[in-house]
């Protein structure tokens, strides 16, 4: 039962461009949203996250939007640098849930 | 401040045995999560510890059991070990006040348990 999904598993941008990326959800009772990201063999990192009672949240290089008609939110990451390659995690909550639930990831590879 | 840390960080087993992980969350938070990950597959939530109680389950069977202690460290134990346990076990802290919870969760480096 998806109820993260990440459409797209992999992105390359060039150094200096921006990227973003995708995540939708399905269920309603969602009211917490996060991105991580991941490089291998280690756990993941707090990037930035977002309540639903925003639609935009900003940190440095990172802005996530949050469209809660579409049940959709993009992370936008200006400029890419090329340590920004990784896997990047969206990830879901409710309050008193406790659980993320996490989408598939996105492999983003940032090129010189 | 020091973050989420886990040990062992490689564990090899054979299929029937019981494997033990540790967590030990940042100091303050008081709550901490288990989340496996393996290969070709996301992130799936396990269990979810706070102030010494289990507060959630993920879908895994009893097999996979943990608790936490006084002082919010925690330990996911497995028994019956299978091959298809062989994975990531990520552990997570957050910190919350009675009655809220706050879900920014900070990851360890995870234990690679290796099943045979």
């Amino acid at each position: 039962d998806q109820q993260v999904k990440q459409n797209s598993p992999s992105l390359s941008v060039q150094e200096g461009r921006i990227s973003i990326l995708n995540c939708d959800y399905t269920n309603s009772m969602f009211d917490y949203f996060l991105w991580y990201k991941k490089y291998p063999a280690e756990g993941p990192t707090f990037l930035i996250s977002i309540s639903s009672i925003k639609d935009k949240n900003e940190d440095g290089r990172f802005t996530v939007f949050l469209n809660k008609s579409a049940k959709h939110l993009s992370l936008h990451i200006v400029p890419s640098q090329p340590g920004d390659s990784a896997v990047y995690f969206c990830a879901a909550s409710a309050v008193f849930w406790g659980k993320l639930q996490f989408g598939a990831g996105t492999q983003v590879v940032v090129t010189p | 401040e020091a973050g989420v840390t886990q040990s062992p960080t490689h564990l090899i087993k054979t299929r029937g045995q019981q494997a033990t992980l540790r967590c030990s969350p940042i100091s303050g938070h008081t709550s901490v999560y288990w989340y496996q990950q393996a290969l070709g597959l996301g992130l799936q939530f396990l269990l979810w510890y706070d102030e010494g109680e289990e507060r959630n389950r993920g879908n895994f069977p009893p097999r996979f059991s943990g608790r936490q202690f006084p002082n919010y460290s925690s330990e996911l134990n497995v028994n019956a070990l299978e091959l298809e346990d062989s994975a990531l076990y990520l552990c997570a802290s957050s910190w919350g006040e009675q009655g809220e919870v706050y879900n920014e969760q900070f990851f360890g480096p995870g234990t690679r348990l290796t099943v045979l």
